[in-house]
């Protein structure tokens, strides 16, 4: 089983500040690397897929960027709007898995 | 719309069975795998298990396998998770969600979740 994990476990951010979570896996997995963005009492939504492709309707100051092992999610120019926990998920292999998640104070 | 709508809330006594649904409208349904993910009170995602509505071919995480059962009915559009004995341990929010088109390997919309709750 491939083994994600993020850093940090925790931020607490400001308005307007740029934001950078990293995921690294266990073993290479490519770009088969997408994150999410879960509110409190939401279902997760997909924010970047494969790495670094944008998603329909999500913000542009969403990205990300790697492959491999190592991975990073940046939110440029934060609002409030963003407080949430963020997950990485591979899909690279079965069992798919997720990373423990980080969570955004503002 | 793609939309995947679970059913209610669940309180069940251990030893006791349950199977939620999870159905999905304003696609084909057949053409996306359907995936299973857990979530423990205060706690990160878990993949359990992933169904092709088109065949049924199911894949389930080795963590979860033996301890629930997928399956779906593609006449009405809903895939299930059930368990047949159920434990404390099994308290969680359960949701499902869509894989992408062709071999995407992403999960485009999720379900608004069922939590389910195991108490004596």
């Amino acid at each position: 089983e491939i083994v994600l994990t993020q850093s940090p476990d925790f931020q607490s951010v400001t308005p307007k500040e740029k934001v950078t979570i990293t995921c690294r896996a266990s073993q290479s997995i490519g770009s088969n690397l997408h994150w999410y963005q879960q509110k409190p009492d939401q279902s997760p939504k997909l924010v970047i897929k494969y790495a670094s492709l944008s998603i329909s309707g999500v913000p542009s100051r969403f990205s990300g960027s790697g492959s491999g092992t190592d991975f990073t999610l940046t939110i440029n120019s934060l609002e409030a709007e963003d407080a949430a926990v963020y997950y990485c998920h591979q899909s690279s292999s079965l069992p798919h898995t997720f990373g423990q998640g980080t969570k955004l104070e503002i | 719309e793609v939309q995947l709508v679970q059913s209610g809330a669940e309180v069940k006594k251990p030893g006791e069975s349950l199977k939620i649904s999870c159905k999905g409208s304003g696609y084909t349904f057949t053409n996306h795998w359907i995936g299973w993910v857990r979530q423990m009170p205060g706690k990160g995602l878990e993949w359990m298990a992933i169904i092709y509505p088109g065949d049924s071919d199911t894949r389930y995480n080795p963590s979860f396998e033996g301890q629930v059962t997928i399956s779906v009915d593609k006449s009405i559009s809903v895939a299930y998770l059930q368990w047949s004995s159920l434990k404390a341990s099994d308290t969680a929010m359960f949701y499902c969600a869509r894989r992408g088109a062709d071999s995407a390997n992403y999960y485009d919309y999720w379900g608004q979740g069922t939590l389910v709750t195991v108490s004596s």
